[in-house]
């Protein structure tokens, strides 16, 4: 069985501070693993997602993500944010087996990030 | 190159009513989902349908039912709402693995059971 923990469901930070929002997943093989962030009343935007080509994934907006095997994680960083990042991010995680339905997908409860400025 | 559309975008629904949410895709994927999204839960999966002529329960299918009535189409079905069922639903799209990477959402369809 496949399940993401997002740990924080608010994160308030100062604009050019850096972003760190945290994911761990379970899962029994490595999976496909994404970031979707929702702006408010609108629908999920993918940001970067991590597929095997390689751990450290550079997405849209400045955002990038590390994949640590031996820690089951994926965490969402951004070195300098800025007052437009506010929005939900969530985590989310899929089956890779050949012709898994990849969006099959087993979301994190999401976390709000807010950016003072 | 519309993606993935959801319509309505929104609906006010009074208990014991019926309506059926549409979803329709142009990018030639094989599956698609029902999502419903509620504060502090995340996303989850209501439905899905891997290929056209199947469906299967997702995590939360009690009060729904599906039809995929095409390879383009996969709506959504209230028979009775309840107030339980207000709720943002999403459908979504995917091709298969390992070709394709990821699933394209709709923008949302904002329902209200009084």
């Amino acid at each position: 069985a496949q399940s993401v923990t997002q740990l924080g469901s608010h994160v308030s930070v100062s604009e050019g501070a850096l972003v760190l929002l945290r994911c761990n997943y379970s899962s029994s093989v490595p999976p496909y693993l994404f970031w979707y962030v929702q702006y408010p009343n609108q629908g999920l935007q993918l940001l970067l997602k991590y597929t095997s080509a390689a751990t450290l994934v550079k997405g849209i907006n400045g955002f990038e993500a590390e994949f640590k095997k031996s820690e089951t994680s994926f965490h969402l960083t951004k070195p300098s944010a800025h007052m437009s990042d506010a929005a939900e991010y969530f985590c989310a995680v899929s089956g890779r087996s050949r012709g898994s339905t990849l969006g099959r997908l087993y979301f994190g409860r999401g976390t709000q990030l807010t950016v003072w400025p | 190159n519309a993606g993935v559309t959801q319509t309505p975008k929104f609906q006010v629904l009074k208990t014991g009513q019926s309506m059926t949410l549409q979803c329709a895709q142009d990018m030639n994927h094989n599956s698609m989902y029902w999502y419903r999204q509620d504060p502090g839960m995340g996303l989850r999966l209501i439905y899905y349908s891997a290929s056209e002529g199947t469906t299967d329960k997702g995590e939360v299918p009690n009060g729904y039912n599906v039809s995929r009535l095409n390879k383009r189409e996969f709506s959504l079905r209230l028979e009775s709402a309840a107030p339980s069922q207000t709720s943002v639903y999403f459908c979504a799209s995917s091709g298969p693995a390992p070709m394709n990477t990821e699933a394209f959402f709709g923008q949302g369809t904002r329902l209200t059971v009084v």
